[in-house]
């Protein structure tokens, strides 16, 4: 398997547009966890998926900020509209829940720039 | 809320020195905690858990649930120890809720 894949590795965006992430996550692990990385804050966890489904979005800074896994094996992160504050590395990870262990397994991330 | 402190933004030591990354958490419950490391270039990847009590690379980290801490420690450093290093926490079991992270410790080993 070739781990979490994300896309774009790197996006360079103008302030206003849309901006959205990709995440494949690990075939046959059932959540998903889309974090956060700046300078100021570390990583923040933003939403996390069971089975598909949003558990908790209490981390979105805000109603730009919008996710979506349609299926097992694809999730979406989308910006709208973007902000040059958004600018930051984001993290995709998936892990297997149901029993010992539960190790995330993360991405490379994605590194927005908003101008 | 919970929170994980990392209190050393940046920690250099010689080859061959002991290492101690320092975390403490504050949360009201029974918390998992983790260690993770990100080496150069590569992911972010777990290096070890509490429930396993397990050595991985000649690391070892102890609950201690009076002082809330959960250091990092290895008796001899090692150039390729250089890296990332971030303490994590769960609420629940296996970070079935995602982890609160801190913000990280870089480690540097000197030759």
């Amino acid at each position: 398997d070739a781990g979490v894949i994300q896309s774009p590795r790197h996006e360079v965006t103008e302030m206003g547009q849309e901006v959205t992430l990709r995440c494949k996550p690990i075939s046959g692990h059932n959540s998903l966890f889309w974090y956060r990385q700046t300078m100021m804050r570390g990583l923040e966890l933003l939403i996390y998926f069971n089975n598909n489904v949003p558990i908790d979005d209490s981390g979105m800074p805000e109603d730009r900020f919008s996710a979506k896994m349609p299926n097992a094996s694809f999730s979406t992160l989308k910006i709208q509209p973007s902000e040059p504050r958004d600018s930051a590395v984001y993290f995709c990870a998936s892990s297997f829940q149901g029993g010992f262990g539960g190790e995330l397994f993360f991405g490379e991330g994605s590194r927005l720039t908003v101008l | 809320a919970q929170r994980v402190t990392q209190p050393e933004k940046l920690l250099s030591v010689f080859k061959g020195a002991p290492v101690e990354l320092k975390c403490n958490y504050s949360y009201s419950g029974s918390p998992e905690l983790f260690w993770y490391v990100q080496y150069s270039r590569q992911r972010l990847q777990l290096l070890l858990r509490h429930i396993s009590r397990e050595s991985i690379k000649g690391f070892t980290a102890d609950l201690n649930k009076g002082e809330t801490s959960f250091h990092l420690k290895k008796p001899f450093a090692q150039e390729e120890d250089s890296a990332m290093y971030y303490c994590a926490l769960s609420r629940m079991g296996g970070g079935a809720d995602g982890l609160t992270f801190g913000k990280g410790t870089h480690l540097i080993i000197q030759p």
